[in-house]
C-alpha cells in the first residue's frame, strides 16, 4: 500500500458545526503532515507529527485542532469555522520528519464553510 | 512575502518538445528543493528533488538544474507527452532548521502539451 487515504473527500458544514478530516496511511512512515490549499494558491504547511507527537504547528487557529491516535491515522477536528476556512485541506506522509525523504500526498479534503 | 516563485503561471507546448518550467527563490537558507506535480482533484505527487550540493539531477524524461548563485531552479521535461499535463509546483526546505520537515511552495505553473 503506498497510498495516503482522505475522508471524506467533500465536505460541507456549517460554521457552527463540528467535524473531522480523517488521514490514513499504511506505509510504515513516521511523520504526517495537515497542508491547506486555497483556490490558486500553493499549499500551506498547518501541522507536522513526528512519531505521533505534534512537531509544527504553524500558529494555526485553535478551531482546527490536529490528533494523531496512532502511527496511521491523521485526524484534523474542526469547530466553529469560518467562510474562509474553505479550502483544500491535504494529508502528507514521509518516512521521517524532513522532507529529503519526499512526501506522499493524500487526495485531499474539498471542504466549504457556509 | 513570497520566498518560492513561479513567475510562469501556464506553459503550452508541443508534443515531443521540451518544456522548461522556472522557479525562484529568496531565502538562502533553502537547501533543498522539489518538483511535484498535481493534476485536478488529486494531492500533489512526487516527481523529482535536488539538494543543493548538485546543481543537476536527472530522472528518466525529467531533469532538474539548480543555479545557487541565481537562486534559481528550473525542470526540464523531454520528450513532452500530453500526459504530463498537469500543475507543477517547485517547493523547497531548509534542511536542519527548527521547521525541519516543512516546505515552502510556489504558486505552481499549469503545463499543457498539445498532441
Amino acid at each position: 500500500d503506498t497510498e495516503v487515504t482522505q475522508t471524506p473527500k467533500h465536505l460541507v458544514m456549517g460554521m457552527t458545526n463540528k467535524k473531522s478530516l480523517k488521514c490514513e496511511q499504511h506505509m510504515g512512515h513516521r511523520a504526517m503532515y495537515w497542508y491547506k490549499q486555497k483556490a490558486k494558491k500553493p499549499p500551506e504547511l498547518m501541522f507536522v507529527y513526528s512519531y505521533e507527537k505534534l512537531s509544527i504547528n504553524e500558529s494555526v487557529p485553535s478551531r482546527f485542532s490536529p490528533e494523531c491516535p496512532n502511527s496511521s491515522l491523521l485526524n484534523l477536528h474542526l469547530h466553529a469555522l469560518q467562510p474562509e476556512d474553505s479550502a483544500l485541506y491535504l494529508c502528507a506522509s514521509s518516512q521521517e520528519q524532513g522532507s529529503n525523504y519526499g512526501y506522499t500526498f493524500g487526495s485531499g479534503t474539498r471542504l466549504t464553510v457556509v | 512575502d513570497q520566498q518560492v516563485k513561479q513567475n510562469s503561471p501556464s506553459l503550452s507546448v508541443q508534443e515531443g518538445r521540451i518544456s522548461i518550467l522556472n522557479c525562484d527563490y529568496t531565502n538562502s537558507m533553502f537547501d533543498y528543493f522539489l518538483w511535484y506535480k498535481k493534476y485536478p482533484a488529486e494531492g500533489p505527487t512526487f516527481l523529482i528533488s535536488i539538494s543543493s550540493i548538485k546543481d543537476k539531477n536527472e530522472d528518466g524524461r525529467f531533469t532538474v538544474f539548480l543555479n545557487k548563485s541565481a537562486k534559481h531552479l528550473s525542470l526540464h521535461i523531454v520528450p513532452s507527452q500530453p500526459g504530463d499535463s498537469a500543475v507543477y509546483f517547485c517547493a523547497a526546505s531548509a534542511i536542519g532548521s527548527s521547521n525541519t520537515g516543512k516546505l515552502i511552495f510556489g504558486q505552481g505553473t499549469t503545463l499543457q502539451v498539445k498532441p
